[in-house]
């Protein structure tokens, strides 16, 4: 299994410019996540997907767009590239379960994106 | 609103000598909490995963640990050696939602030959 793909490993855009992350899972996770770091901080998330067709925002999605039409794959989709959105990107993916009446969803993380608009 | 911190945000130490990361977060009510590993310019690598009925996981020479009651988790590792050089993140998982992992900054570790 390769895990979480993502491609490219590093862009830099132009102010005004578009682009699509892409992120890819071989484990058949039905929960997916992006996330942006930015430098010295923790990851902060920007939206994610329950399933195939269901997305929803997470703490930052200003900027951003998703889709997610199936199960394996989860785009993220900057459509006018601000300085601001310099940072890497990871995509992450899970399968939520429960067992002997626990909760469980551990995230699996890609290797990220390096994006930087100038 | 939950905040997770993790002190000191730098550390360097020599090879061979044990170490304590400490992760704290302000909201108890947490399904569990999550230990990553950084490299530089490369993915996170999930090292513990603690349930919150839990007190403690190991894998290796690493041991995490959990007191729900007090926000607090500690990650210690044992004989450390210069690969163990790396950013370690810890994340919660809170209750009021199934999905969302929170973050603190990471503490960056350097392990001197």
């Amino acid at each position: 299994n390769a895990g979480v793909t993502q491609t490219p490993k590093f862009r830099i855009l132009k102010i005004g410019q578009s682009m699509t992350l892409q992120c890819t899972q071989d484990m058949n996770h039905n929960y997916m996540y992006w996330y942006r770091q930015d430098p010295g901080m923790g990851l902060k998330l920007i939206y994610y997907s329950v399933g195939a067709g269901i997305t929803d925002k997470g703490e930052v999605p200003n900027g951003y767009n998703v889709s997610r039409s199936t199960t394996e794959d989860f785009p993220l989709r900057l459509e006018l590239a601000a300085p601001s959105q310099t940072s890497v990107y990871f995509c992450a993916s899970s399968y939520p379960h429960t067992l002997a009446g626990e909760s469980y969803n551990e995230q699996f993380f890609g290797p990220g994106t390096r994006l930087t608009v100038l | 609103k939950q905040e997770v911190t993790q002190i000191p945000a730098a550390l360097s130490v020599p090879e061979g000598e044990n170490l304590v990361l400490n992760c704290s977060f302000t909201d108890s009510a947490i399904y569990n909490l999550q230990w990553f590993r950084q490299d530089p310019g490369k993915g996170l690598t999930s090292l513990l995963l603690i349930q919150s009925s839990q007190r403690e996981q190991t894998s290796g020479r690493l041991n995490a640990s959990l007191d729900k009651s007090s926000g607090r988790s500690t990650l210690y590792i044992a004989a450390s050696q210069p690969g163990d050089s790396a950013t370690y993140l810890c994340a919660v998982r809170p209750m009021d939602s199934s999905y969302k992992l929170i973050f603190g900054s990471g503490t960056r570790l350097l392990v001197r030959p």
